[in-house]
């Protein structure tokens, strides 16, 4: 099965700062590489997805880099804001549109 | 319509008692999940249903029993559980995809506590 590892667990900015999360996977054959942003008592949302044919994805102030030969995929948020603060999980596929999330960082954006 | 609606909501119920679990969606996707989320840890897999049938059992114990009557449900029956089996059920749907690379949409979630 696949192996996920994310880091870090808690992230601590000042509103403006940039924040970067790291996703480590260990399944070859992984090809879909999502990040999800859960709100506290509310659903995962999907922020922004990446395919196994690119390297990097930007929306506005998101961005995801992959790097299949490290199998690692990070999530970048530009000029944080409040709003921001939630907590954040990796969730690679591992065969069959199966998501394994990562255990997820917990990010606060400070005014 | 890229919603999944599941209820209840909420859910209290005794550890003799039977209740179930539903969820819909209506996006024509024929992959739809089971997950469970403990407080503070990330959703782990249950089950996943493709073409209305089980795909994968993450060897849940047997008080679980999913079932997918048609391609836009999802049931959970819950039968005999135990406290620890407090937590927020999530459904999830998906196209299916056989190359994996598929966008999950999530249900809002139940909040379960079993007393």
């Amino acid at each position: 099965g696949e192996n996920v590892e994310q880091h870090p667990s808690t992230l601590s900015v000042q509103e403006g700062d940039s924040a970067v999360i790291k996703c480590t996977y260990s399944d070859s054959a992984s090809n879909y590489f999502p990040w999800y942003k859960q709100e506290l008592g509310k659903r995962p949302q999907l922020i922004i997805d990446i395919r196994s044919n690119v390297g990097e994805k930007k929306d506005q102030r998101i961005a995801v880099t992959l790097n299949k030969t490290a199998k690692h995929f990070s999530l970048h948020i530009t000029e944080t804001q409040p709003e921001d603060s939630a907590v954040y999980f990796c969730a690679p596929n591992s065969g069959y549109s199966t998501l394994t999330f990562g255990k997820g960082t917990m990010l606060l954006v400070s005014p | 319509d890229t919603e999944v609606t599941q209820t209840p909501k909420h859910l209290v119920m005794g550890m003799t008692n039977k209740k179930s679990l539903k969820c819909e969606q209506h996006m024509g996707h024929r992959a739809m999940y089971w997950y469970k989320q403990k407080a503070k840890k990330p959703p782990e897999l249950m089950f996943v249903y493709s073409y209305e049938k089980l795909s994968i059992n993450e060897s849940v114990p047997s008080r679980f029993s999913p079932e997918c009557p048609n391609s836009s449900l999802l049931n959970l029956h819950l039968h005999a559980l135990q406290p620890e089996d407090s937590a927020l059920y999530l459904c999830a749907s998906s196209q299916h995809n056989p190359s994996g690379d598929t966008e999950a949409f999530f249900g809002q979630g139940t909040r379960l506590t079993v007393v």
